[in-house]
C-alpha cells in the first residue's frame, strides 16, 4: 500500500459546483497535511496546510483532516474555471520522526476541470 | 523574488547522451529538493540537500543519476547515460527548513525531458 493514496480522477464539474477532493494515508507519524495545486506545465504551489486534525478555511477553500480515519479532504465552494488544475495532497511527519521530517509524501494528484 | 529557476524548460536528447538539469533556489532557502514526475508514479523525491549537503539520495534511481550543490544558489542533476525511461518532468524545489516552514515547498516550473 502506498503511503498516500489519491483518486486521480479526472473530475469534471460545472462552474459554481462544490468540489470534494480526498486522500487517504497510512502512516500515523504524519502530522502536517498540505494541498498543492498544479496548473498545466507549471510546478506545484502550496494552496493550504493544516497541522493535525481539524478544519482550516481560506476563502472558497476548506481543508479537513480526520486523523482517526487517516482521511484528508479539500473542499472548493463556488468553483471557478480558474480552479481547473491538478490538486495534490501531501503529508509530513511531525517532530523527530527518525530524522525524516523533511520528507513530504505526495499523492499522485487529482485532475479537476471546472466547465464555464 | 523570481522564485525557483530551472533550466532548460525542455530537453530532447537521444539515448546514451548526457543530460544536465540546472536549478537556482530562492535566495535564503537552505533546503533543496529534486523531484521527478510521471503519470504512472506521480512526484518522486530523488534527492534532498540541506545547507548544500546531500542528506537523502535514496530516491536516485541508479548510478546514472548524480546531483551536486556546489553553493547555496545552484544545483545540478545529471543523467549519464540517459535512457528512454528517464523521460519525465524534473522539478527542483526549495524551502527554508524550520518549524512553520517545513511544509512550504516552492517549486520551479520544471524541465520536460524526452529521451528518444
Amino acid at each position: 500500500q502506498k503511503e498516500v493514496e489519491q483518486d486521480p480522477g479526472p473530475l469534471s464539474v460545472p462552474e459554481g459546483a462544490i468540489v470534494s477532493l480526498n486522500c487517504t494515508y497510512s502512516n500515523s507519524a504524519f502530522q502536517y497535511f498540505m494541498w498543492y495545486r498544479q496548473y498545466s506545465r507549471k510546478g506545484p504551489e502550496l494552496l493550504m496546510y493544516t497541522y493535525s486534525s481539524g478544519n482550516k478555511e481560506d476563502g472558497r477553500f476548506t481543508a479537513q483532516v480526520d486523523k482517526s480515519s487517516k482521511y484528508i479532504s479539500l473542499f472548493i465552494r463556488d468553483s471557478q474555471p480558474s480552479d481547473s488544475a491538478t490538486y495534490l495532497c501531501a503529508t509530513l511527519p511531525g517532530g523527530n520522526s527518525g530524522g525524516s521530517n523533511y520528507k513530504l509524501t505526495f499523492g499522485k494528484g487529482t485532475l479537476l476541470t471546472v466547465n464555464p | 523574488d523570481a522564485g525557483v529557476i530551472q533550466s532548460p524548460r525542455h530537453e530532447v536528447t537521444e539515448m546514451g547522451q548526457e543530460v544536465t538539469l540546472r536549478c537556482k533556489p530562492i535566495s535564503g532557502h537552505n533546503s533543496l529538493f529534486w523531484y521527478r514526475q510521471t503519470m504512472m508514479r506521480g512526484l518522486e523525491l530523488l534527492i534532498y540537500f540541506n545547507n548544500n549537503v546531500p542528506i537523502d539520495d535514496s530516491g536516485m534511481p541508479e548510478d546514472r543519476f548524480s546531483a551536486k550543490m556546489p553553493n547555496a544558489s545552484f544545483s545540478t542533476l545529471k543523467i549519464q547515460p540517459s535512457e528512454p525511461r528517464d523521460s519525465a518532468v524534473y522539478f527542483c524545489a526549495s524551502r527554508l527548513t524550520g518549524i512553520g516552514t517545513n511544509e512550504k515547498l516552492f517549486f520551479g516550473s520544471g524541465t520536460q525531458l524526452s529521451v528518444l
